[in-house]
């Protein structure tokens, strides 16, 4: 089983402040780094797939980097919103298909 | 429609018991899933099934059993389970073939299974 570690494990913040996290996969047989957004009482959100070393990817206030050299990816969130409120999920696709175990984002109004 | 359904959305069995659940994807995409979400684990991957052929088994026990009829719907046939089977079960579908790689996937809500 490899280790795909998401930091935080936990985080509150001030509406309107930006955050970001942080997720470390294995560096070696490396294919793919996904990004989920998983909202309580809902399903996991696809919010990016990022594939090449420097990729940077973003989708209204957030947006994600990759170092695939490294083995790691960050995710950002810019003027965080109480709606951000979520699970964040990172996934390493290599020879195998491995989730963290997120970052919990809660934004107080 | 929304594009993957699963049902039940909860269940309660017995150890003895013979119960599947259900996922239909609605989006015309050649990939499903199965993962297991357990309390204060990450989710794990238990089947992969790419143009309805099973790609990928992730050492789970036979009590799981998976079906894929046709690209559209998903199985997983449960038995003689145990009370640590007790789990959320997301199924997942996505455009692309194979491992999960490139293709984001995109989930349904899940079967909260418990166990008794």
């Amino acid at each position: 089983i490899l280790n795909v570690e998401q930091s935080p494990q936990s985080l509150h913040v001030q509406e309107g402040d930006s955050t970001n996290f942080t997720c470390s996969f294995p560096s070696s047989n490396f294919y793919a780094l996904h990004w989920y957004r998983w909202e309580t009482a809902k399903s996991p959100e696809a919010l990016f797939v990022m594939t090449l070393n420097g990729d940077e990817k973003k989708k209204g206030r957030i947006s994600a980097t990759l170092n695939t050299k490294e083995g790691y990816s960050y995710l950002y969130i810019k003027g965080s919103q109480p709606e951000d409120s979520a699970t964040y999920l990172c996934a390493f696709a290599g020879n195998q298909f491995y989730f963290g175990t997120g970052t919990s984002l809660t934004v107080i109004p | 429609e929304t594009g993957v359904t699963q049902t039940p959305r909860h269940l309660v069995m017995g150890m003895t018991n013979k119960k599947s659940l259900k996922c239909e994807q609605h989006l015309g995409h050649n990939a499903m899933y199965w993962y297991k979400q357990s309390a204060k684990k990450p989710l794990e991957l238990m089947f992969v099934y790419s143009l309805e052929e099973r790609v990928e088994n992730n050492s789970v026990p036979s009590r799981f059993s998976p079906e894929c009829p046709n690209s559209s719907h998903l199985f997983l046939h449960l038995h003689t389970l145990q009370p640590e089977d007790s789990a959320l079960y997301l199924c997942a579908s996505s455009q692309g073939t194979g491992l999960a790689g490139s293709y984001e996937q995109y989930f349904g809500p899940g079967t909260r299974l418990t166990v008794t």
